[in-house]
Order: C-alpha cells, then sequence, then structure tokens
C-alpha cells in the first residue's frame, strides 16, 4: 500500500463548476500538507499549504485537513479553464523530505 | 519569487552515455532535490542534499549520482544511461517562510 494515495482521474468538470480533490494516508505522523499544481511540460508549483488539521482559504481555492481520517481534499470554486492541470498533493513528518500522490488530472471544459 | 532552473528541457541521449542535469537556484537555499516523475507512479526521490558537498539517497538512487560543489548549484548524473531512465526530471529547493519545496521547469530525457 502505499503512503499516499490519490485517484489519477482524469475528472472533467464544466466552467463554474465546485471541484474537489482528495488524499488519503497511511501514516498519521504527517504534519505538513500541500498541494501543487502542475501545468502540463512544466514543474510543479506550491498552490496551497496547511499545517496540522483544519481549513485553509485562498481565493477561490479551499484546503481541508482532517487528520482523525487521515484525509486531506482541495476544493476549487467557480473553476475555471486556466485551472485545467494535475494536482498533487504532498505531504511531510516537518524535515525535508516530501511524500506525494500521483496526482490528479483535472479539465474544466469551457 | 524563487527561481530554479535547469540546464535544458529536453534531451535525447544514447544507451550508456553520461548524462549531466543541472539545476541551480538563487534563493541560497541550503536543501535541493532530485526526483523523476513517471505516468502512475508520481514523483520519486531520487537524492537531494542538505549542504555543499553533502547528499542523501532518495528512494531510488540506482543508476545515478549527485554533485554539489556549490551552494546554488545541484547537478544529477546518469553514469551510464538505459532506457529505464527515460523520464521526466524535476529538481527543487527547500526554504522560504514555509520550509516548503520549489521547483524547476524540469528535463525530459529520452534514453534511446
Amino acid at each position: 500500500q502505499k503512503e499516499v494515495e490519490q485517484d489519477p482521474g482524469p475528472l472533467s468538470v464544466p466552467e463554474g463548476a465546485i471541484v474537489s480533490l482528495n488524499c488519503t494516508y497511511s501514516n498519521s505522523a504527517f504534519q505538513y500538507f500541500m498541494w501543487y499544481r502542475q501545468y502540463s511540460r512544466k514543474g510543479p508549483e506550491l498552490l496551497m499549504y496547511t499545517y496540522s488539521s483544519g481549513n485553509k482559504e485562498d481565493g477561490r481555492f479551499t484546503a481541508q485537513v482532517d487528520k482523525s481520517s487521515k484525509y486531506i481534499s482541495l476544493f476549487i470554486r467557480d473553476s475555471q479553464p486556466s485551472d485545467s492541470a494535475t494536482y498533487l498533493c504532498a505531504m511531510s513528518f516537518g524535515n525535508e523530505k516530501l511524500t506525494f500522490g500521483t496526482g490528479t488530472r483535472l479539465t474544466i471544459i469551457p | 519569487d524563487v527561481k530554479v532552473t535547469q540546464s535544458s528541457r529536453y534531451l535525447v541521449k544514447r544507451t550508456g552515455e553520461k548524462v549531466f542535469l543541472e539545476c541551480v537556484q538563487d534563493m541560497d537555499h541550503e536543501n535541493m532535490f532530485w526526483y523523476r516523475q513517471d505516468p502512475g507512479l508520481g514523483l520519486r526521490l531520487i537524492y537531494f542534499s542538505y549542504d555543499v558537498k553533502m547528499k542523501e539517497k532518495g528512494d531510488i538512487p540506482e543508476g545515478y549520482s549527485v554533485s554539489r560543489e556549490k551552494k546554488e548549484r545541484f547537478s544529477l548524473i546518469l553514469e551510464s544511461a538505459s532506457t529505464n531512465q527515460t523520464s521526466m526530471y524535476l529538481c527543487a529547493s527547500r526554504g522560504g517562510l514555509l520550509e516548503t519545496q520549489y521547483f524547476g521547469p524540469g528535463t525530459r530525457l529520452l534514453v534511446l
């Protein structure tokens, strides 16, 4: 079993819809949780960063962490075609190494 | 903004060749990383470095080596390229307020 599981998709939704992306993990020691966005043929860029449980909002993006369920989510409101990308979850114990999910490919249909 | 650059966007090499991938960061970060990314497997850590001349094996170091002679530069070396090393290679550096990783644009390597 992988430490971090992420549905690879692909996920296609119409423009304006709310998108929900999720990861589950097995190691309860993870403390820091991140979402990266990766456009085709580009490197990942940090989108959201949260510590421990709770919600964090940034514009149209909301990250949720439920440590009791070992489950993290990224919500995108009012989705735009420019949101079409692969979304990677990542997490760490607080040291230098990150453990990544395999990524979910998202397409927003105009 | 953090800037991580990689020497090549695309490379084509022959089996058995020695391949050098260069990465440079401009934010004085101490920690740097090399990953490869493959469909269905995600990002896998090859090597990382805490400081100049320091290196640590990641999850898949076989067939690779690294060099960190200067703080801003971290090189990945494929001693004898093989076709199963065809992949997207991503460099990252770690630092800043969030102490998280910032990635370069990647190098797509094709080994024939």
